[in-house]
């Protein structure tokens, strides 16, 4: 229930293509998907974040798309570019209890 | 403001000996939680504090403990370390209770000999 699904593992992307990541959830409860973005030897950062009301959210180059029926959300990144390399994690938090992490999707950008 | 910083960023042990690790959070936040970071399993959520006390605990050996102090400063101790101890410790930290944002610090690499 408090798991949270990520694919793919890994992805190879071109220099100006769409990087697509996507999660998916059991618990209903869940209110709140941020995402993250960690390079090697740092934390992670947050990128964007979504509340289930909402459908999308766009932030310059990075796009949430959030399907509540489905218990679904993805991360789109849109002329996608090499210094976009990094580990992405999504996660989904319960208000006031706890806090999920996908096992995280290792993007390349090549030049 | 400064960020969340967690110091030793590099630590050395030897199976049996214990580790304690400290985090500072931004100032201004009352919470901090902990994550174990490993390449096999990912962001593994150890436990929350609030106001000096733990909120949430993660599924780990009592081995793994924590505390908050009164300024919102927390420590991790891990006792009789193991092989599989060796991970990457990340602190975060939020304003208030499990927020929505969550600011990390750069963790603590613990390598277990």
């Amino acid at each position: 229930q408090q798991q949270v699904k990520q694919s793919p593992q890994s992805l190879i992307v071109q220099k100006g293509g769409i990087s697509i990541i996507n999660c998916a959830y059991e618990n209903t409860a869940f209110d709140y998907f941020p995402w993250y973005q960690q390079f090697p030897g740092k934390g992670p950062a947050l990128l964007i974040a979504i509340r289930p009301d909402v459908s999308e959210k766009k932030e310059g180059r990075f796009t949430i798309s959030f399907n509540k029926s489905a218990k679904q959300f993805s991360l789109h990144i849109m002329d996608s570019q090499p210094g976009d390399s990094a580990t992405y994690f999504c996660a989904a938090v319960n208000y006031g209890q706890n806090f999920v992490f996908g096992p995280g999707t290792r993007l390349s950008v090549l030049p | 403001k400064a960020g969340v910083t967690q110091t030793p960023r590099y630590l050395i042990k030897t199976r049996g000996q214990q580790v304690t690790l400290s985090c500072s959070p931004i100032s201004g936040h009352r919470s901090v939680s902990w994550y174990q970071q490993t390449p096999g399993q990912g962001l593994q959520f150890l436990f929350e504090y609030f106001s000096e006390t733990q909120r949430n605990k993660g599924n780990f050996p009592g081995r793994f403990s924590g505390r908050q102090f009164s300024n919102s400063r927390s420590e991790m101790n891990v006792s009789t370390l193991e092989l599989g101890d060796s991970a990457l410790y990340l602190c975060a930290s939020s304003i208030g209770q499990v927020q929505e944002t969550q600011y990390f610090g750069p963790g603590t690499r613990l390598l277990v000999l």
